[in-house]
């Protein structure tokens, strides 16, 4: 079993709807819970983290934390163009390393 | 400022071969850690440097190596390459070694091995 686990998608919405993206992960230790953004032949781009259990709103953007879970999610509102690309959940501890999943490849319909 | 800068952007190497990765990270920060991305994959860690000391190794062989030099500047190298590391591997900078939430990602490197 995978330490992060993602659905790969491929996930293809109309302009305008929302994105409902989630992972969930195995390990306790894990404490800080980050979302990027991976557009093709780039590297990731950090879009929001939380530390811990909760909401975080940036925008158009909203992460979720549920630890009791081991489950988080990512919602993109007012989907646009612009926002297709392959989104990649990690984490971390206290420690030097994140853990990612498999990323979900996301187009958004004009 | 600059961001996180990665040498070269593309290579082709023969199977056995040995290549150099590069990597300049952000001005101010001494900590700089490499990953691997297989193709349909999330990044892989391999190592992290912080103040030209290894602080942390991923579950690779001893084939992958780097270091990290007096100007925080990082080199990954690969010894006998193999078909499976054709990846783009990838180059992260952040202030400190644990602050993972600041990680700062270069553009990466496409690496094949034919």
């Amino acid at each position: 079993q995978k330490e992060v686990e993602q659905d790969p998608g491929p996930l293809s919405v109309p302009e305008g709807a929302i994105v409902s993206l989630n992972c969930t992960y195995s390990n306790s230790a894990f404490q800080y819970f980050m979302w990027y953004r991976q557009y093709s032949r780039k590297g990731p781009e950090l879009l929001m983290y939380t530390y811990s259990s909760g909401n975080k709103e940036d925008g158009r953007f909203t992460a979720q934390v549920d630890k009791s879970s081991k489950y988080i999610s990512l919602f993109i509102r007012d989907s646009q163009p612009s926002d297709s690309a392959t989104y990649l959940c990690a984490m971390s501890g206290y420690d030097y390393k994140l853990s990612f999943g498999a990323g979900t490849t996301v187009t958004v319909r004009a | 400022d600059a961001g996180v800068t990665q040498s070269p952007t593309h290579l082709i190497k023969t199977r056995g071969q040995q290549v150099t990765l590069r990597c300049s990270p952000i001005s101010g920060h001494k900590s700089v850690s490499w990953y691997q991305q297989v193709l349909g994959q999330g990044p892989q860690f391999i190592f992290q440097y912080y103040e030209k000391e290894e602080r942390g190794r991923g579950n690779f062989p001893d084939r992958f190596s780097a270091r990290q030099f007096p100007n925080y500047s990082s080199e990954l190298n690969v010894n006998a390459l193999l078909l499976g590391d054709s990846a783009l591997y990838l180059c992260a900078s952040s202030l400190s070694p644990s602050v993972n939430t600041e990680a700062f990602f270069g553009q990466g490197t496409r690496l094949t091995v034919v």
